[in-house]
């Protein structure tokens, strides 16, 4: 039982560049999640799918677009990456239990823009 | 809206000490509360969350938090810290209404531990 993982652990990308985060999870969750974290900031969401087929904005979401490809697997997409987009990025899964949805992380994708 | 605020960025304790971070929250409708932590390099991990009845909760490595409605605040405590509690802690807070689980973060605070 991995959790959640994701790929790749680290990127490098110019101005302009484009690139798809990967994250997939073997729990069984219906829920998925993707954030930002930067310092002094906390962890944002930029987009989220409740469940299979459905996907919504998040707080950050310009520049970024995302794919429920199916029940495991969730991937964010920067089409034009800009420098403003260097950050940690985490995906997370969550299923609804004992009244409250506990997320599970991923290890993150450190992502750098030039 | 819902919002987090963790008060103090930085929080330094010796060894043995006791742990207080602070967390306070707005929400509008009844929260879920929770706190993470987060080691170097690491993804987040639950520590304890609150959701209804006991207002005092326990989590892993000897934390609890208590909810306090009447100061919107869910700080979390531990008696006595340990060189491997140095992390950074985030406290996050999720609409009950909702039905997907979006937590929104506070800033974090990173606790050090002091030989």
């Amino acid at each position: 039982n991995a959790g959640v993982t994701q790929t790749p652990k680290f990127q490098v990308l110019k101005t302009g560049q484009s690139m798809t985060l990967q994250c997939a999870q073997d729990m069984n969750h219906n829920s998925m999640y993707w954030y930002r974290q930067d310092p002094g900031m906390g962890l944002r969401l930029i987009y989220y799918s409740a469940s299979e087929g459905t996907t919504d904005k998040g707080e950050v979401p310009n520049g970024y677009n995302v794919s429920r490809l199916n029940k495991r697997e969730f991937s964010l997409r920067l089409e034009s990456a800009a420098p403003s987009q260097t950050s940690v990025y985490f995906c997370a899964s969550s299923e609804r239990g004992q009244g409250a949805y506990e997320q599970y992380f991923g290890p993150g994708t450190r992502l750098t823009v030039t | 809206a819902q919002s987090v605020t963790q008060l103090g960025s930085h929080v330094s304790v010796s060894e043995g000490a006791l742990v207080l971070l602070r967390c306070n929250y707005s929400s509008s409708v009844p929260p879920y509360l929770f706190w993470y932590v987060q080691y170097p390099n690491q993804g987040l991990q639950l520590l304890l969350k609150y959701t209804t009845g006991a207002t005092l909760v326990k989590g892993i490595n000897g934390f609890e938090a208590e909810f306090k409605k009447s100061e919107t605040s869910f700080h979390l405590t531990k008696p006595s810290a340990h060189m491997s509690d140095a992390a950074e802690y985030f406290c996050a807070v999720s609409d009950l209404w909702t039905s997907y689980g979006k937590l929104t973060f506070g800033q974090g605070t990173i606790l050090t531990v002091h030989p």
